[in-house]
């Protein structure tokens, strides 16, 4: 079956706009995550999704990241107001509940100029 | 609050030879120690895990090995092949206030020479 797809795989913006990424999960996996990994760093965990819970988004960096999951199934990571070092490779995965191994996306790389 | 530490930020090793990949954790957990690789401009795949109830998991040139009393993860690769070269993630698990989750390692670049 089809895997994580995320998109778009590469966003350029400019500083100050806000930008909007967007994951399609495995079918039936309950579980969302997303990851930044900035430049010589390694996974920065930002917020995770599991069923209909609230939502953990103790790795958010700022008020500026938001992220929503409608339905279960699709999540959108927004960045609001963006800078310069928010530019990374922002990666999402998901897993289902009986294993916890986590399936990830390709990643959409991420350029704040 | 756990923690995961890769200490080695890189990795050179020759064609034929054993990689070995170290990874320490802060927090103990009865629960699945993962490792996963990454090649460039991809995610991360899943390569192997091993339950804390064992302290060894073996997958063809890939084994685990798991010391609880010095919360430190190793990753074996032998013999190491040139398409081996990727950045090594380890991650424990994190349970807290609850929620369940993942914490990954920093990374370590692995290079196999040819």
């Amino acid at each position: 079956g089809a895997g994580v797809s995320q998109s778009p795989s590469n966003k350029v913006t400019e500083k100050g706009k806000d930008v909007e990424l967007r994951c399609d999960p495995i079918s039936g996996h309950t579980a969302l995550y997303w990851y930044r990994q900035s430049l010589g760093q390694g996974l920065e965990f930002l917020i995770y999704f599991q069923g209909n819970s609230a939502p953990d988004k103790s790795g958010l960096p700022s008020d500026r990241f938001s992220a929503e999951r409608t339905g279960g199934s699709v999540s959108t990571l927004t960045i609001q107001r963006t800078q310069q070092e928010d530019s990374a490779v922002y990666l999402c995965a998901s897993s289902s509940t009986v294993s916890n191994t986590q399936y990830f996306g390709p990643g959409t790389r991420l350029t704040v100029l | 609050d756990q923690q995961v530490k890769q200490n080695s930020p890189s990795l050179s090793v020759q064609e034929g030879r054993i990689s070995i990949l170290n990874c320490d954790y802060t927090n103990s957990m009865f629960d699945y120690f993962l490792w996963y690789k990454k090649y460039p401009a991809e995610g991360p795949t899943f390569l192997i895990s091993i339950s804390s109830i064992k302290d060894k998991n073996e997958d063809g040139r890939f084994t685990v090995f798991l010391n609880k009393s010095a919360k430190h993860l190793s990753l074996h690769i032998v013999p190491s092949q040139p398409g081996d070269s990727a950045v090594y993630f380890c991650a424990a698990p994190r349970f807290t206030s609850g929620t369940y989750k993942y914490i990954f390692g920093t990374g370590t670049r692995l290079k196999v020479l040819a």
